[in-house]
């Protein structure tokens, strides 16, 4: 059982856009400790795709978007392309863990 | 350009011990904590612990506290995560990352796959 809950899956056509959800609690996310996101595609290590809730490193596209709110957190992919199907995680920091914290991570199809 | 290079996969048995290694370039070692993450088959990442390679402070996870230890040596860049009394439960791939503060991980390593097996 993660801390941080996700979906296990979400899936979008190409060319559409999916939001992949990310709830914590009072001492994480509620807290007001950040958000960040990964991309893992099969058989390679993760690889970052938004940190500080709503940045993205160099290289990463802009139809990848963070936002926070409150106990959550969400990842939007917009114009979904077939290179986006990979596994996504949230992660982020809890006070009552003293240490990061990993979302259970969603699978995304691309149909 | 910044690396984390792991140490390669390894095939153990029940009760032996192991350390893997993770080996950074192109920053300065000490000015970045280093985590160490699981990932066993088919399943999500789970952090494990982390160190401060300028003074080598750890802090772990719960649910591994006590059954790895993580250390570095900061002379030669390369942090380490190891067991003293590997079981089958600890098969997975084993994954070192470089924080960027207390918060995100910006690099990865590779990866190094660790099979526990009689």
């Amino acid at each position: 059982q993660s801390v941080l809950t996700q979906p296990p899956s979400v899936s979008g056509a190409p060319g559409q856009r999916v939001t992949i959800s990310c709830t914590g609690s009072s001492s994480n996310i509620g807290a007001g400790h950040d958000v960040h996101w990964y991309q893992q595609l099969p058989g390679t290590a993760p690889k970052p795709l938004i940190y500080g809730n709503n940045n993205r490193p160099s290289g990463v596209p802009d139809r990848f978007s963070g936002s926070k709110s409150g106990t959550s957190a969400s990842l939007a992919i917009s114009g979904l392309q077939a290179e986006d199907e990979a596994d996504y995680y949230c992660q982020s920091y809890d006070s009552s863990l003293s240490g990061s914290v990993f979302g259970g991570g969603t699978k995304l199809t691309v149909l | 350009e910044v690396q984390l290079v792991q140490s390669g996969a390894e095939v153990k048995k029940p009760g032996e011990s192991l350390r893997i290694s993770c080996k950074g370039s192109g920053y300065s070692f000490t000015s970045h904590w280093i985590s160490w993450v699981r990932q066993m088959p088919g399943k999500g990442l789970e952090w494990m612990g982390r160190i401060d390679p300028s003074d080598s402070y750890t802090n772990y996870s719960p649910s591994f506290q006590g059954h790895v230890t993580i250390s570095a040596d900061k002379s030669i860049s390369t942090a380490y995560l190891q067991w003293s009394s590997l079981k089958a439960s600890d098969t997975a791939m084993y994954y070192c990352a470089r924080h960027v503060g207390a918060g995100w991980f910006v690099d990865w390593g590779q990866g190094t796959l660790v099979t526990v097996s009689s």
